[in-house]
């Protein structure tokens, strides 16, 4: 089984609508979350940082559920320029600063 | 601003050859990783350096080798390069152990093994 586990879509979206994806991960003692974004064959780049009260960055709200070991994110009023492959990371505490990454999830907003 | 950068976008070898992929950053962090990614199988960790001179394994370590004689360079060494190595090579940096730190990338190599 895959440590961090997600959709890989691609989720189809209609610009201005409302996506949400999540991911999860097998690890109960992981410490930090993260959302990668990733666009075409470009390098990955920290979206959000996911803390345990759940948080929001504009149209992105990133939440976090412990005893279910899964993150979302939801991105609202979607702009074409949110095209990309969503990365979802995790930290172990124990790990040396080694992040864990899932697959990603492609998003394609359409006209 | 934190810089990433990789010594070749693009390469193309032989099966059997030695291939050497540099990457440097310019921000003092102590850890340095080495990646590649496949399509379906995402970032897959091949090694990493806590410090100078230290390296660990990832999760595909075989085929590969890793130095790290200064801070701000980590290199990742392909002793025979073999088909399947043809992949994205992604290298990275990340401060410390800082549970929130943000870990960058460089653009990324995209080796071709022929």
């Amino acid at each position: 089984r895959k440590e961090v586990e997600q959709d890989p879509g691609p989720f189809n979206v209609p610009e201005g609508a409302t996506v949400a994806f999540n991911c999860t991960y097998s690890n109960s003692a992981s410490q930090s979350f993260f959302w990668y974004r990733q666009d075409c064959r470009k390098e990955p780049k920290l979206l959000m940082s996911v803390y345990s009260s759940g948080n929001e960055d504009g149209r992105f709200t990133a939440q976090l559920n412990r005893a279910s070991q899964y993150i979302s994110l939801l991105i609202r009023d979607s702009k074409l320029s949110d095209s990309a492959t969503y990365l979802c990371v995790v930290n172990h505490h124990d790990s040396w600063g080694k992040l864990q990454f899932g697959a990603g999830t492609q998003v394609v907003v359409t006209p | 601003d934190v810089k990433v950068t990789q010594s070749s976008r693009y390469l193309v070898k032989r099966t059997g050859e030695k291939v050497f992929l540099e990457c440097v950053q310019d921000m003092d962090h102590e850890n340095m990783f080495w990646y590649r990614q496949d399509p379906g199988l995402g970032l897959r960790l091949i090694y990493f350096s806590y410090d100078v001179k230290m390296k660990e394994k990832g999760d595909i370590p075989e085929g590969y080798s890793v130095s790290r004689e200064k801070k701000e360079r980590f290199s990742l060494i392909l002793e025979s390069a073999s088909t399947n190595q043809t992949s994205m090579y992604l290298c990275a940096s990340r401060p410390g152990t800082g549970r929130f730190d943000e870990q960058y990338f460089g653009p990324g190599t995209r080796l071709t093994v022929t």
